[in-house]
């Protein structure tokens, strides 16, 4: 079964308000990948984070991966309406899918003007 | 990203009836995969292929095929297709098996 979760699954905002996506795993994590996709599109990388307690910055967006390496965030600040989509991780789990990463079921976003 | 492309974008096709889905990399990922999206189920891994020749079960391989002959082409033929392989299905490749992938379009295939 799944063992890479999202929440939430469904998160609805006005434009300039923040969002955050958590990723939660049952088991550790080598990395954890995250994904955007635009309604109707293909999933693209965003970035991968490594280390535990890492905390990587793109623009207004925010990823952090914890010190536990079981879980992460996407933070999104002040969000346009461009931020639109389902933002999935993804990660390798330990001893689970012979090392192949899983994806979690995503959180669509969607942003009111 | 143009370094995978996937043929047809749209399929239509009707139960029992065999159906190939081409994946073709322009890149040289040594890694390949083959996922299906479902609403609300994301993205789950059918088969994926290491290298040429190497192939393996993902996590909802019955009724899929693959095949893997040369390290650019991945293709996923479905031998009977039934309903519920409705789906989009992306083809992806990467350098390793946990790292990052690229993804192609997508194939929306309907079975009647």
């Amino acid at each position: 079964g799944q063992q890479v979760m999202q929440i939430p699954q469904y998160q609805h905002v006005q434009e300039g308000e923040d969002f955050t996506t958590y990723c939660n795993s049952s088991t550790t994590l080598s990395n954890i990948q995250w994904y955007k996709q635009r309604p109707g599109g293909h999933p693209v990388f965003l970035i991968q984070l490594v280390k535990s307690g890492e905390v990587k910055k793109q623009k207004r967006l925010t990823f952090q991966f914890g010190e536990a390496k079981k879980n992460s965030s996407l933070h999104i600040t002040a969000t346009q309406t461009t931020d639109v989509g389902t933002y999935f991780c993804a990660g390798p789990l330990y001893n689970t899918n012979a090392g192949k990463s899983t994806f979690g079921d995503g959180t669509t976003l969607t942003v009111k003007p | 990203d143009a370094g995978i492309t996937q043929s047809p974008r749209y399929k239509i096709t009707e139960t029992g009836r065999q159906v190939t889905l081409m994946c073709h990399q322009t890149w040289s990922h040594s890694y390949m995969f083959w996922y299906r999206q479902d609403l609300g189920h994301g993205l789950r891994l059918i088969y994926y292929s290491a290298a040429a020749d190497i192939t393996d079960k993902g996590e909802v391989p019955d009724g899929y095929v693959v095949s893997r002959s040369k390290t650019e082409n991945f293709p996923l033929t479905l031998e009977s297709a039934t309903r519920s392989q409705t789906s989009v299905y992306f083809c992806a490749g990467s350098d390793s098996s946990y790292n990052e992938q690229f993804f192609g379009p997508g194939t929306r295939l309907t079975v009647l």
